[in-house]
């Protein structure tokens, strides 16, 4: 199985500031790797998929990128509602797998 | 666009066989522009996928689970399910069910809003 490891699992922001979500994929899986935000008792939405394509309906200020192995999330001027928790999945081999999740909070 | 919701027994005791199936909307489940997944969380924790199912009935499950675990489709329904047998209360989750676009970047599009199933005698 491909392991999925997220950095930092937590993080305090503040409204307005650049925030990166970083994910490590134990083999390489070239550009299929897929990020999700999810809140509080809802299921997770798509963010980002094959590294750096955005969702549609998903703010610009949502960003990914990489490939291979090292992969970045960056959400570019914070904003109230993107306070949640954040995943990277690959979707290169089955079994799929996710990141353990980081979760970002206010500062 | 694509609806799902997940419906099923809230409650089931262990070593029972914990059964949901995901109605979908939208769209039809046989149109070929997708996949359909279920993935589980447990409280506080979390995304495990637990397998998928084409169209044609084809599946392929997560080998922690494989033994426990059979997805199947009622296209004339729009309905996929999902049995998970011999549970525990490791068991206990919230389940999700997903469909995946057949688009080559196998992404998790649009989810169900997820039902808790507690293993619990």
């Amino acid at each position: 199985d491909i392991q999925m490891t997220q950095s930092p699992s937590s993080l305090s922001a503040s409204v307005g500031d650049r925030v990166t979500i970083t994910c490590r994929a134990s083999q390489s899986i070239s550009t299929y790797l897929n990020w999700y935000q999810q809140k509080p008792g809802k299921a997770p939405k798509l963010l980002i998929y094959a590294a750096s394509s955005l969702q549609s309906g998903v703010p610009s200020r949502f960003s990914g990128s990489g490939s291979g192995t090292d992969f970045t999330l960056t959400i570019s001027s914070l904003q109230p509602e993107d306070f949640a928790t954040y995943y990277c999945q690959q979707s290169y081999s089955t079994p799929r797998t996710f990141g353990q999740g980081t979760k970002l909070e206010i500062k | 666009q694509v609806q799902l919701q997940e419906s099923g027994p809230g409650l089931v005791k262990p070593s029972q066989t914990l059964s949901l199936t995901c109605t979908v909307s939208g769209g039809s489940i046989s149109s070929g522009s997708y996949y359909w997944s279920w993935i589980r969380q447990p409280a506080g924790k979390g995304l495990e996928w637990i397998g998928r199912i084409y169209t044609s009935g084809s599946t392929n499950y997560n080998a922690s689970l494989k033994s426990r675990v059979t997805i199947s489709i009622d296209t004339s329904k729009n309905q996929f399910s999902l049995k998970l047998s011999s549970v525990t209360a490791a068991d206990t989750a919230v389940y999700y069910c997903a469909s995946v676009s057949r688009d080559g970047y196998n992404k998790f599009d649009y989810w169900g809003q997820g039902t808790l199933v507690t293993v619990s005698s």
